[in-house]
């Protein structure tokens, strides 16, 4: 039972290249979740899903994009990177609609130059 | 406003003896209140939570004490053990349940 998996785990890219990371869960969960980590700042989310198909903005979903195509997979992609989308990304999923107990992947460190 | 800070970025604490991580919140509004561990390279990890109608939870070894006069919530770590060295974060779960907010976070620092 891998529960999220998170790839790719590092990617630099340069300032307007495009690139999608890939979240996958084998947990059945129906929720799914974006996040970023700043030093020094909590998690923020960026986009989420309450099932196949759908998907809805966060708190900070500007630049980027999301699809959940397959119950077990979220993609985040971001059409044009800038330097300010620097930052460790977090995939979650969870059971319950009140995702106290959200179950994390390793994280993705993107940097963008 | 809406957010979730804590006393202390950091917390040294001696093996064996119990650890108390602070965190103060202002959404009255919050349903649910969440303590996650964050392992150097790694996601968070759910420890806890407790509902708004509660004041104490209780689970292995870790203690979460809620008091919404003061809007406090706070983490007990019994006899911490070098495995407990790691970043937790509070969070708040926003009535709603998908808008969770998280505080920045405290190292705890676990010496032998």
């Amino acid at each position: 039972n891998a529960g999220v998996t998170q790839t790719p785990k590092f990617r630099v890219l340069k300032t307007g290249q495009s690139m999608t990371l890939l979240c996958a869960q084998d947990m059945n969960h129906e929720y799914m979740y974006w996040y970023r980590q700043d030093p020094g700042m909590g998690l923020r989310l960026i986009h989420y899903s309450v099932g196949e198909g759908t998907t809805a903005k966060g708190e900070v979903p500007d630049g980027y994009n999301v699809s959940r195509l397959k119950k077990q997979n979220f993609l985040l992609g971001l059409e044009s990177a800038a330097p300010s989308q620097t930052s460790v990304y977090f995939c979650a999923s969870s059971l319950k609609r009140v995702n106290t107990e959200a179950f994390f992947g390793q994280g993705t460190r993107l940097t963008v130059v | 406003g809406e957010s979730v800070g804590l006393h202390l970025p950091t917390l040294s604490v001696q093996e064996g003896d119990n650890s108390i991580i602070n965190c103060a919140y202002s959404n009255s509004a919050s349903d649910y209140f969440i303590w996650y561990k964050q392992e150097s390279g790694k996601g968070p990890q759910f420890i806890i939570d407790i509902r708004s109608n509660m004041d104490k939870r209780q689970g292995q070894r870790v203690t979460v004490l809620l008091n919404k006069t003061v809007k406090h919530l706070s983490l007990q770590i019994a006899a911490t053990q070098p495995g407990d060295s790691a970043v937790y974060f509070c969070a708040e779960n926003i009535s709603g349940g998908f808008k969770t907010i998280f505080g920045a976070g405290t190292r705890l620092f676990v010496k032998a």
